[in-house]
């Protein structure tokens, strides 16, 4: 069964810094393009990044470019998402998501998501 | 970016009733859509892609149509499990926008 798990959330100052992952399992990882997804409370849905099945191709909202980075690690089905000079608009449920056919499609399956608050 | 603009942004309906929401797309993405539907307090689940091919597992009862800048997703009559929120997302391009959604509730 394909499954996404994500950890790494917390409470956090403004201007600090975090790091979520993200653990596949169930398909072959290194085939897939992977993606960020936020969800601020009581809000909508926002793409935050995408990484393809290889690095080679690294996409940012402009929301977050230049604070976040997202990487891959394919020899251990995992996902990251560096996150910077966090603010208090980024506080929201952040899900790991999987391209569902490889590159450029809708996203299937998301993981349960991990809730990032920033507070002083 | 492409903007996706969600409509209605509620929508307020009876078990049994036929509901329709609409997607705009700023500018044309073929049939590149997709819709998902959202508990509260779980991730979103996927109902339709490419616009009108239907999810495996999904009710029949619910469709998709549309093509270039113009979508809907139908609920051919309204289940007691259907009331959530339903959200629209382009994958036209790598910046895959969402609609703001549309919360489905009980009249």
């Amino acid at each position: 069964e394909v499954h996404l798990v994500e950890s790494g959330g917390g409470l956090v100052k403004p201007g600090g810094s975090l790091r979520l992952s993200c653990a596949a399992s169930g398909f072959t990882f290194s085939s897939f393009t992977m993606i960020w997804v936020r969800q601020a409370p009581g809000k909508g849905l926002e793409w935050v990044s995408s990484i393809t099945r290889d690095d080679s191709y690294i996409y940012y909202a402009d929301s977050v470019k230049g604070r976040f980075t997202i990487s891959r690690d394919n020899a251990k089905n995992s996902l990251y998402l560096q996150m910077s000079s966090l603010r208090a608009e980024d506080t929201a449920v952040y899900y790991c998501a999987r391209d569902s056919k490889g590159a450029l499609n809708w996203f299937d399956p998301w993981g349960q998501g991990t809730l990032v608050t920033v507070s002083s | 970016d492409i903007q996706m603009t969600q409509s209605p942004s509620t929508l307020s309906a009876s078990v049994g009733d036929r509901v329709t929401i609409t997607c705009r797309a700023s500018q044309s993405i073929s049939t590149w859509l997709a819709w998902y539907q959202q508990k509260p307090g779980k991730a979103p689940k996927v109902l339709i892609y490419d616009a009108s091919s239907l999810e495996s597992g999904v009710p029949s009862r619910f469709s998709g149509s549309g093509s270039g800048t113009e979508f809907t997703l139908t609920i051919s009559s309204l289940q007691p499990d259907d009331f959530a929120t339903y959200y629209c997302q382009q994958y036209n391009t790598y910046s895959r926008t969402f609609g703001q959604g549309t919360k489905v509730e009980i009249k």
